[in-house]
């Protein structure tokens, strides 16, 4: 059964550094999405893309985020001066369709620590 | 706005006793709802929806959700627990009057189950 595939599983970096974290979603999917999970805490929604843009962003989602399809495979989460705080596990899932009735995948994660 | 509670931090079960697993949701009208699984170092994996119809779904693994409107519950149940079970279980709702990309988690139910 076809996946959604994150690297690295771990990254760790210093405070003030940009991170990449890299995403390759299900191949006939068209809908891509970052959640995150703080340590002990709620999975949360970040940011939701289609046909090559931002469809919704939560409040979590500001300017020190940007994502983006670089080609028709990868899709990446970019932080751009971490803060201690971004430390958390960072998910990436895909769905097929629109529609509120349909499931999205997950990826295995991205472990972030910031130190 | 719209949520998710798990009451439970953790259900402790016996293998083969049934178990359930609660789930409590606060949505505007009518809730498209989910239950995922984290096993340990992997992602989140869909496991049963209900969007309309029967109020008893059925998913992957033999669990089963029941839908209970008054109440506003989708407890997620198995007949027979297995050892195997034992994981992470987020219930999540998605508001059809609100955002596709949105899935909104509840904070997450350890289940152990001990053979």
């Amino acid at each position: 059964e076809p996946e959604v595939t994150q690297t690295p599983s771990h990254q760790v970096t210093q405070m003030g550094q940009e991170v990449i974290l890299r995403c390759v979603p299900i191949s006939n999917h068209l809908y891509f999405y970052w959640y995150r999970q703080i340590l002990g805490q709620k999975v949360e929604f970040l940011v939701s893309f289609y046909n090559n843009e931002i469809s919704e962003k939560s409040e979590i989602f500001d300017d020190q985020f940007s994502v983006e399809r670089p080609d028709g495979s990868n899709f990446t989460l970019k932080i751009r001066s971490t803060k201690l705080e971004d430390s958390a596990m960072y998910f990436c899932a895909s769905g097929r369709r629109t529609g509120r009735d349909s499931p999205l995948h997950f990826g295995n994660g991205t472990r972030l620590t910031v130190t | 706005a719209q949520s998710v509670a798990q009451p439970e931090d953790q259900v402790n079960v016996a293998e083969g006793n049934p178990l359930t697993v609660k789930c409590t949701y606060s949505v505007s009208g009518n809730p498209y709802l989910f239950w995922y699984v984290q096993y340990p170092n992997r992602g989140l994996q869909f496991l049963l929806k209900y969007i309309t119809g029967d109020n008893l779904v059925k998913g992957s693994y033999g669990f089963e959700a029941e839908f209970n409107k008054s109440q506003t519950s989708f407890h997620l149940k198995k007949p027979s627990a297995l050892v195997s079970d034992s994981a992470l279980y987020f219930c999540a709702v998605r508001d059809p009057g609100g955002s596709q990309g949105n899935l909104i988690f509840g904070k997450g139910t350890k289940l152990s189950v001990k053979p």
